[in-house]
Formats: structure tokens, C-alpha cells, sequence
């Protein structure tokens, strides 16, 4: 089984609406990331969180909203899509301390219409 | 900020070349670089590492070299195979408690057979 999961895999809703994207993993990790892939721009950082009770704005967090649920669970909600929302988004985790690995989720393919 | 940028954007190989991508980083405070991979439908996954203590670092066909001074590293593919062919992302940590990763915008590899 995956460690690092995400659902759905593929999204398609329409603008205005608010979606939910779910992260879970059974890595044991604290630290967990939400990234958008956008063509030619590489992994965005939009929100991270340390662990269940703190939880912190990236470089691209307008338009979103973040849950951590318990340690294994770590949702990303877009409150009111927009097409340029329209990209790949993973869910990553990692152990604490510098420079540890992050291991990826597989990714959410969203299209926002 | 930390800044990553990462060259060439496309590499096309023949199978059994070498293959070379560049990255240069602003903050010379990083001390964490790490090397993803990314197949098609899939998540980034680490291939190798690096960290500021050492100059190089080899595992079997890769390898990665840091030059601190220059701000600069590279990821080595020797003896390149089809299965190599990717997208491939360089990254750099911000050195503060956190590790927040910052990623260059990736380099699509094609190996042909």
C-alpha cells in the first residue's frame, strides 16, 4: 500500500464551487505540505503544517484553505475554484528536523471549468 | 528568499550518453539538496541527495555534485536508459527550523533507444 495517498486522483468542478482534496499517510510523519505543478513553473508551496496544531501559509496560499485533522490527515479546500486553480496538486510529508525527505503523493489532477 | 534555477529545461539523449542538469541556488544559508523524479501520472520521488558537508555524492548511475562557493549543483546520469526519461527536479532547503524545500522549475529528460 501507498504511504502517502491522496483523493480523489482526478477532479473536475466549475467555478465557484468549493472542493476538498485529501491527503492521508501512514508514514508516521509531522510535518505534511500541500504543492501545486503548474507547466514550466515547478512545485509551488501552498500551506504546511509542523504538526496537528500548527499550521502555515506558503508562497501561494490565497484562494486556499488548509485541515489538519490528525497527525495522518491534512485536507486542502478551495473555497471558490477559479480556472487558474487549474493545475496538479501533491500532498507531501516529512520527518521533523533540517533536511529531511519528502515523500510525494501520487497527486490530484483539477480542472476548474 | 531562496531561489532555484534549474537547466536545461529539455534534455534529449541517446541511450548509453551521459546526461547533465544544472542548478543554481541564491541563499547560500542551504544546506539541503535533494534530487526528485517524476514519471509520468506519478508523484516526485527522490533519487538522491546532498548536503552542504560534502562535495559529491554517487549512487550506482547518478550522482550529484555541490559546488558552495559558485552556488551551483548538478545531477550526473551516466550510461542513460530509456527508463530514465522523466521530468527531474532540483531543489534547495530554506536553512531555517523548518524544511521548506524551494524547487527549480524541472528538466523533461527523453532517452531514445
Amino acid at each position: 500500500d501507498a504511504d502517502v495517498t491522496q483523493t480523489p486522483r482526478n477532479r473536475i468542478t466549475k467555478t465557484g464551487k468549493r472542493i476538498m482534496l485529501e491527503c492521508s499517510q501512514t508514514k508516521g510523519h509531522d510535518r505534511m505540505y500541500w504543492y501545486r505543478q503548474d507547466p514550466g513553473l515547478g512545485l509551488r508551496l501552498i500551506y504546511y503544517s509542523f504538526d496537528v496544531k500548527d499550521i502555515n501559509k506558503g508562497e501561494i496560499s490565497d484562494g486556499y484553505s488548509v485541515s489538519r485533522q490528525a497527525q495522518a490527515k491534512f485536507s486542502l479546500s478551495l473555497e471558490s475554484a477559479i480556472p487558474n486553480q487549474t493545475a496538479l496538486y501533491f500532498c507531501a510529508t516529512s520527518e521533523s528536523g533540517q533536511g529531511g525527505t519528502q515523500y510525494f503523493g501520487p497527486g490530484t489532477r483539477l480542472l476548474v471549468l | 528568499g531562496e531561489n532555484v534555477e534549474q537547466h536545461p529545461s529539455t534534455l534529449s539523449v541517446q541511450e548509453g550518453d551521459s546526461a547533465v542538469i544544472k542548478c543554481t541556488y541564491s541563499d547560500s544559508a542551504s544546506n539541503y539538496f535533494p534530487w526528485y523524479k517524476q514519471e509520468l501520472g506519478k508523484g516526485p520521488q527522490l533519487i538522491i541527495d546532498i548536503r552542504s558537508n560534502v562535495g559529491e555524492k554517487k549512487d550506482q548511475r547518478i550522482a550529484v555534485t555541490l559546488n558552495k562557493t559558485a552556488k551551483h549543483f548538478s545531477l550526473h546520469i551516466t550510461e542513460t536508459q530509456p527508463e530514465d526519461s522523466a521530468v527531474y527536479f532540483c531543489a534547495a532547503n530554506m536553512n531555517t527550523g523548518f524544511q521548506k524545500l524551494v524547487f527549480g522549475t524541472g528538466t523533461r529528460l527523453l532517452v531514445s533507444p
